[in-house]
């Protein structure tokens, strides 16, 4: 079974220039989130979705990033325009709703360099 | 924020030495889980431990959880340098399914 797949695995951009990652789940998974981790730490919660509509956006800074999961598969994160600040690693994760205890399944991540 | 704090932020031991790595937290929780992640790899599930349990065991790997101290511990017996990698608590509060990651311990395991 194919596990979460990302593209691209590694961007290098200019500032002020727009930017996609795009995040497959594992099939079957309704449930995917988006995270950002900054070199050190941990990862912190953008977005999470439940199929198609987003339940959790509180942590996503609306005025430059934006992100959409049209038939509730695959997903799509975007910034624009991108700031220096952005330069981190962004992961998507899947899981199975309805599984109480749910553990998350995460793909490699895109690490976004802006210079 | 990170709702969690990881001790010590660096370890480094001999293979076949044992690793614990700590984890505390602030606010009441569903359950905790332990992730791995190798450099520039994704994060692994390694074991979860609900907030009514106090131990759980999955191979070499023990985790202990200690609600009153809102703490938790992850320990590795006879590492291994395939163990190297950085380790994750995540935490799982009661409202809604958001889980909230500490900031990690690096381990590093010499052959």
């Amino acid at each position: 079974e194919a596990g979460v797949v990302q593209s691209p695995r590694y961007k290098i951009i200019e500032k002020k220039q727009p930017v996609a990652f795009w995040c497959n789940p594992i099939s079957g998974h309704n449930t995917l989130y988006w995270y950002l981790q900054n070199l050190g730490q941990g990862p912190e919660l953008l977005i999470r979705y439940e199929n198609e509509e987003a339940v959790d956006d509180s942590q996503l800074p609306k005025d430059r990033f934006s992100a959409e999961r049209l038939k509730g598969v695959d997903s799509t994160l975007k910034i624009q325009p991108a700031e220096l600040g952005d330069s981190a690693v962004y992961l998507c994760a899947s899981s199975l709703a309805g599984k109480r205890y749910n553990e998350q399944f995460f793909g490699p991540g895109t690490r976004l360099t802006v210079l | 924020s990170q709702q969690g704090e990881e001790d010590p932020q660096a370890l480094s031991i001999q293979e076949g030495e044992n690793a614990t790595m700590n984890c505390s937290y602030k606010t009441s929780i569903n359950n905790l889980q332990w992730y791995r992640q190798n450099s520039g790899r994704g994060l692994v599930h390694l074991i979860l431990i609900r907030s009514n349990e106090r131990e759980k065991h999955s191979g070499r790997l023990r985790v202990t959880l200690d609600t009153s101290k809102k703490s938790s511990s992850l320990l590795i017996t006879a590492s291994r340098a395939a163990d190297t990698a950085s380790y994750f608590c995540a935490t799982r509060t009661n409202q809604g399914g958001k889980l909230i990651f500490g900031q990690g311990t690096e381990l590093s395991v010499k052959p």
